[in-house]
């Protein structure tokens, strides 16, 4: 079955360094999204993504953050200079498209900014 | 935001037994509603979803229930099985007028606990 992948599992970096969260999307999905989980919070929308430019995002997702997609199947969140708190899960979505509403979400990154 | 609500931080149920988890919105431009499934250190899954021009939605030992009316849905589980245990999510979605992205609203999430 078909799934969404990201990698790392788990990353640590220190304050006011870039990071560069990876997602591998479903095939033939034409929507991205990325969503972050602070611990102890809701699953929070950070943007989304179609058809190769941002189509929303949240207030959280202010400068320091950027999304792309460099090739056919990745799709990245990176964030350039991280604060402490941007430490969460943060896990990458896809949908297939317009008329199926359904998201299907990868197994998250751990990101831990010391 | 406490647009989508889940008042029920944990539940207990027996095995075999039916599984109740409810939920809570405020917004009336949600116009489709789904319920997620996560187990710890893992991404949350897709369960069952609804649509606003629905009331009922069945699939296998799952049941979603909508109540316009009173912006409550709720998930049916039966019967609970242990590997049930789980925080089960409740999203909303609704169609922006900036965009067809549909990005998700989560509540907080309730605890699942099936016990043997």
């Amino acid at each position: 079955e078909p799934e969404v992948t990201q990698t790392p599992s788990h990353q640590v970096t220190q304050m006011g360094q870039e990071v560069i969260l990876r997602c591998v999307p479903i095939s033939n999905h034409l929507y991205f999204y990325w969503y972050r989980q602070i611990l102890g919070q809701k699953v929070e929308f950070l943007v989304s993504f179609y058809n190769n430019e941002i189509s929303e995002k949240s207030e959280i997702f202010d400068d320091q953050f950027s999304v792309e997609r460099p090739d056919g199947s990745n799709f990245t969140l990176k964030i350039r200079s991280t604060k402490l708190e941007d430490s969460a899960m943060y896990f990458c979505a896809s949908r297939e498209g317009t008329g199926v509403f359904e998201q299907f979400f990868g197994p998250g990154t751990r990101l831990t900014v010391l | 935001d406490q647009q989508v609500k889940q008042n029920s931080p944990s539940l207990s149920v027996q095995e075999g037994r039916i599984s109740i988890l409810n939920c809570d919105y405020t917004n009336s431009m949600f116009d489709y509603f789904l319920w997620y499934k996560k187990y710890p250190a893992e991404g949350p899954t897709f369960l069952i979803s609804i649509s606003s021009i629905k009331d009922k939605n069945e699939d296998g030992r799952f049941t979603v229930f909508l109540n316009k009316s009173a912006k409550h849905l709720s998930l049916h589980i039966v019967p609970s099985q242990p590997g049930d245990s789980a925080v089960y999510f409740c999203a909303a979605s609704t169609l922006r007028n900036s965009g067809s992205a549909r990005q998700l609203t989560f509540g907080s999430g309730t605890q699942l606990t099936v016990l043997p």
